[in-house]
């Protein structure tokens, strides 16, 4: 069974409109921890956030904003005034503590900002 | 600035012969992970160390690839003999601590088997 989901195979936005990254994810276990990494048209994978399980406030952090809610199973992922240096693939990702922390990852979602 | 390093960045070559690719973790972290990406399949874990000892490997197809760390400084992932279904990219990624910390990628192996 798929453990992380990103519905959105592929969003398309107009520089500087809001945007919202979709993830649901699937766990049995009460400790276990949710990223987003950044894929750039580089290639490198790129760490923006961790959280964990205990901790449902939500962050933000510039322009990026993160909304994790447990009664969903939802860590999704907001851009404010998209950029055309936001257009990347992201990835959602989740550890279990059950599962030895071994990382799943989700589909991805690609997102490009027109200027 | 620390990063992952990984050899070769690009690959070329023929359908039965061995490839190799290398990877130097961040020094100080303890986890290492290889993935696969692919357009159908996405990023599949190949293999996952910790401490240098291998804790899941179940995403590796065993007959004909393998990943060893011979050191704290390098990671290695073998494929023989190598087949056109191989060609991806192939990520190493290391991390501190266990694995529920942050990943830091390299830049990727780009692997074409003709």
């Amino acid at each position: 069974a798929q453990k992380v989901t990103q519905a959105q195979t592929e969003i398309s936005v107009v520089e500087k409109e809001d945007v919202t990254l979709d993830c649901v994810y699937e766990t049995r276990d009460t400790t276990y921890y949710l990223f987003w990494y950044k894929q750039p048209p580089s290639g490198e994978l790129v760490f923006l956030i961790r959280r964990n399980s205990f901790d449902e406030q939500n962050e933000i952090s510039g322009r990026y904003s993160w909304n994790f809610q447990k009664s969903t199973s939802s860590f999704n992922f907001t851009i404010t005034a998209s950029q055309v240096v936001d257009s990347a693939v992201y990835f959602c990702a989740l550890s279990e503590a059950g599962g030895s922390y071994i990382p799943t990852f989700g589909r991805g979602t690609s997102l490009i900002v027109h200027p | 600035d620390a990063r992952v390093t990984q050899t070769p960045r690009d690959k070329v070559t023929e359908m039965g012969q061995e490839v190799t690719m290398r990877c130097q973790p961040i020094l100080g972290h303890n986890t290492v992970f290889w993935y696969r990406q692919t357009m159908m399949q996405g990023l599949e874990l190949l293999a996952y160390f910790r401490n240098r000892a291998p804790l899941d490997d179940s995403g590796m197809p065993k007959d004909r690839f393998s990943a060893e760390m011979p050191d704290a400084t390098l990671a290695t992932l073998k494929i023989q003999p190598s087949e056109p279904r191989d060609s991806a990219v192939y990520f190493c990624a290391s991390g501190p601590g266990q694995g529920y910390n942050e990943q830091f990628f390299g830049p990727g192996t780009r692997l074409t088997v003709l």
